[in-house]
């Protein structure tokens, strides 16, 4: 079956880097999605890999290892704006997105 | 960016009654959107996929006729809830891809419509 694996939650200091990883089994791979979501809000979209390596926008970094079935993203100077959910996708070979079940970041001062 | 609206943000209806939230690309055609359940502390569940002028494409387990969708432009997909139960309670949210210009596949998302069937 397709699975996509993230943790449930992780805390980090406002002003911190914190990584939150993602691994992925699907049927076939057309691209990784990081999508941001803030409580009662619908997703935002934040980052889109489909080769290895290091995408960066910003204060955010997303980077993918297909071999690995593995990505993260990284998240630089945290600010308290940036508490949500972090939900990781990958587009499989029916262009279907898979979705993880998110990782929900709490910030504390 | 790309803007999808949806509409109702919240609704609050008796059990037994429909509820319609729709959907619309703004700024964009999008002859393809996906319709969402997302219930508290889970990721999103693609109910199904809404087709332009044909019949949507509904996920394994969800009963295409109590969520009626209706797609008859290419700027608006509807969800009709019939016959709403409290088990139907949950954020409903709808997507569309704009993919004009190249395709990363980003998805642009409504802002949801909250549903609370009493």
């Amino acid at each position: 079956g397709q699975n996509i694996d993230q943790p449930t939650e992780m805390t980090a200091t406002e002003g911190a880097i914190v990584q939150i990883n993602c691994t992925y089994q699907t049927s076939g791979f057309n691209g990784l999605f990081w999508y941001q979501q803030h409580a009662g809000e619908a997703p935002t979209f934040l980052s889109y890999n489909v080769l290895d390596g290091l995408e960066e926008k910003g204060r955010f970094s997303s980077f993918l290892s297909r071999s690995k079935g593995y990505s993260y993203l990284l998240l630089k100077e945290l600010q308290m704006k940036d508490s949500a959910s972090y939900l990781c996708a990958v587009r499989d070979s029916n262009y279907q997105l898979i979705w993880g079940a998110g990782t929900k970041l709490i910030i504390k001062p | 960016g790309a803007v999808v609206s949806q509409h109702p943000s919240w609704v609050i209806c008796k059990s037994g009654t429909s509820v319609k939230i729709e959907c619309r690309s703004l700024d964009f055609q999008a002859t393809t959107m996906f319709w969402y359940r997302q219930f508290p502390k889970q990721s999103l569940m693609l109910m199904a996929t809404s087709n332009e002028g044909s019949k949507a494409t509904y996920e394994q387990g969800v009963e295409k006729d109590k969520f009626l969708i209706n797609h008859a432009s290419l700027t608006l997909s509807t969800l009709t809830v019939t016959s709403a139960h409290p088990e139907d309670s949950s954020f409903y949210i709808c997507s569309a891809r704009d993919q004009e210009g190249g395709d990363t596949g980003e998805l642009f998302f409504g802002e949801g419509s909250r549903l609370t069937v009493l």
